[in-house]
């Protein structure tokens, strides 16, 4: 079946530093890479995605990387501030609509 | 624009009793899923459906689980007898479904079997 993971499984950053949490796959035929951010008690919400025919996208602090070749992508966040602490899911597809979830990535930025 | 709306929200239960959970997706959406989520893990897909047809319950414990989505809009997610490792969150989302993209999740309903 298919297989999602990600690394590190939790990171801790000072604020004001760069993170980066990779996510690899095992689906070929993927072609929508998303991330989504989950606050304590809160719901999953997307802050960025892309699509296979992409290599990079920036979306002001966030950015995100795909290596199809090797089969991951990763979730850049620079200039960490305080309220980026929350678990992170990369869920790419798998077929057209279906999204695996990831491990989780629980990301602290220390004040 | 609505968003998914999930109830009730908590739930607490016996094992061995059962439980139904209720989600209204945003309007127009064709795709709706229900995944579960176990404290400290990542959502886990137990069922999709495109319109009011199933399209992957591969990980839906068909024992003692069951879901349906009438008419194509909102749908019911069952358990019964429930077992204590059923205690999740149950995570409704809903997506366009004309290509891939973006989940709307609604706010999830916790479950607690005693």
């Amino acid at each position: 079946g298919e297989n999602v993971e990600q690394h590190p499984s939790t990171l801790s950053v000072q604020e004001g530093d760069s993170a980066v949490i990779k996510c690899t796959y095992s689906d070929s035929a993927s072609n929508y890479f998303p991330w989504y951010k989950q606050e304590l008690g809160k719901r999953p919400q997307l802050i960025i995605d892309i699509r296979s025919n992409v290599g990079e996208k920036k979306d002001q602090r966030i950015a995100v990387t795909l290596n199809k070749t090797a089969k991951h992508f990763s979730l850049h966040i620079t200039e960490t501030q305080p309220e980026d602490s929350a678990v992170y899911f990369c869920a790419p597809n798998s077929g057209t609509y279906k999204y695996i979830f990831g491990t989780g990535t629980r990301l602290k930025v220390l004040a | 624009e609505a968003g998914v709306a999930q109830s009730p929200r908590y739930k607490i239960i016996e094992k061995r009793q059962s439980v139904a959970f209720w989600c209204n997706p945003i309007s127009g959406h064709a795709t709706l899923y229900w995944y579960q989520q176990i404290l400290g893990q990542g959502p886990k897909l137990l069922i999709q459906f495109q319109n009011n047809g199933v399209v992957d319950d591969s990980q839906l414990p068909k024992d003692r689980f069951s879901a349906e989505r009438l008419k194509g809009v909102d749908s019911t997610l069952k358990i019964q007898p429930a077992k204590l490792e059923d205690s999740a969150v149950y995570l409704c989302a809903s997506s366009k479904g004309r290509e891939a993209g973006e989940l709307f999740f609604g706010e999830g309903s916790r479950l607690t079997v005693l």
